[in-house]
């Protein structure tokens, strides 16, 4: 089982809709977990962190759910601005590693 | 607001040269890191320090050495090019804790 597991997608939705991705950790130790954001040919760019309470951050709402070991993104209104890779990060803690998901693709059509 | 700087944006290589990546960081993080991503696949650790003279390797280390004299700064060196190590090369650094990576913009390496 790979450490951190993502659907590739693509997730293809239309403008206005609320899409959501999941990803899996193995670890359960693991303490700190992140969602980036990566255009194409670009270097990945934190979204945002992902707290035990969960967190929102405008149309944008992360959850962590420690007894299922996952987090989930949730994007509202979708605009086609956020067409891109999302990429789920998990602190293990277990080493000084940070460990990537391979990224859920989101494509936002008109 | 500097952040992560690579150096260059754009190589080309013949199989057997070698070449040193920069990555120079001015936030003072302890952890710097590189990974390498290709096509369709996600990133890859190549090789990460702790601090100042630290370092250790990640899941794809064959082929390249690194070295930290400094906290600031974190080259990569490829010691003999292979066609393999086509790729875009992305340098991070973060403080420790449950602090995020900040990115470089990335190395985009052709070896022919």
């Amino acid at each position: 089982r790979k450490e951190v597991e993502q659907d590739p997608g693509p997730f293809n939705v239309p403008e206005g809709a609320t899409v959501a991705f999941n990803c899996t950790y193995s670890n359960s130790a693991s303490q700190s977990f992140f969602w980036y954001r990566q255009d194409c040919r670009k270097e990945p760019k934190l979204l945002m962190s992902v707290y035990s309470s969960g967190n929102e951050d405008g149309r944008f709402t992360a959850q962590l759910n420690r007894a299922s070991q996952y987090i989930s993104l949730l994007i509202r209104d979708s605009k086609l601005s956020d067409s891109a890779t999302y990429l789920c990060v998990v602190n293990p803690r277990t080493t000084d590693k940070l460990i990537f998901g391979t990224g859920t693709r989101l494509q936002v059509f008109p | 607001n500097a952040g992560v700087t690579q150096t260059p944006k754009f190589q080309v290589l013949k199989t057997g040269q070698s070449m040193t990546l920069q990555c120079a960081q001015d936030m003072n993080h302890e952890y710097m890191s590189w990974y390498r991503q290709d096509p369709g696949m996600g990133l890859r650790l190549i090789h990460y320090s702790v601090g100042a003279g630290i370092t250790d390797q990640g899941e794809v280390p064959n082929g390249y050495n690194v070295s930290r004299s400094t906290t600031e700064d974190f080259p990569l060196r490829l010691l003999s090019a292979a066609p393999s190590q086509t790729s875009v090369y992305f340098c991070a650094s973060s403080n420790f804790g449950n602090s995020p990576l900040h990115f470089g913009n990335g190395t985009r390496l052709t070896v022919t």
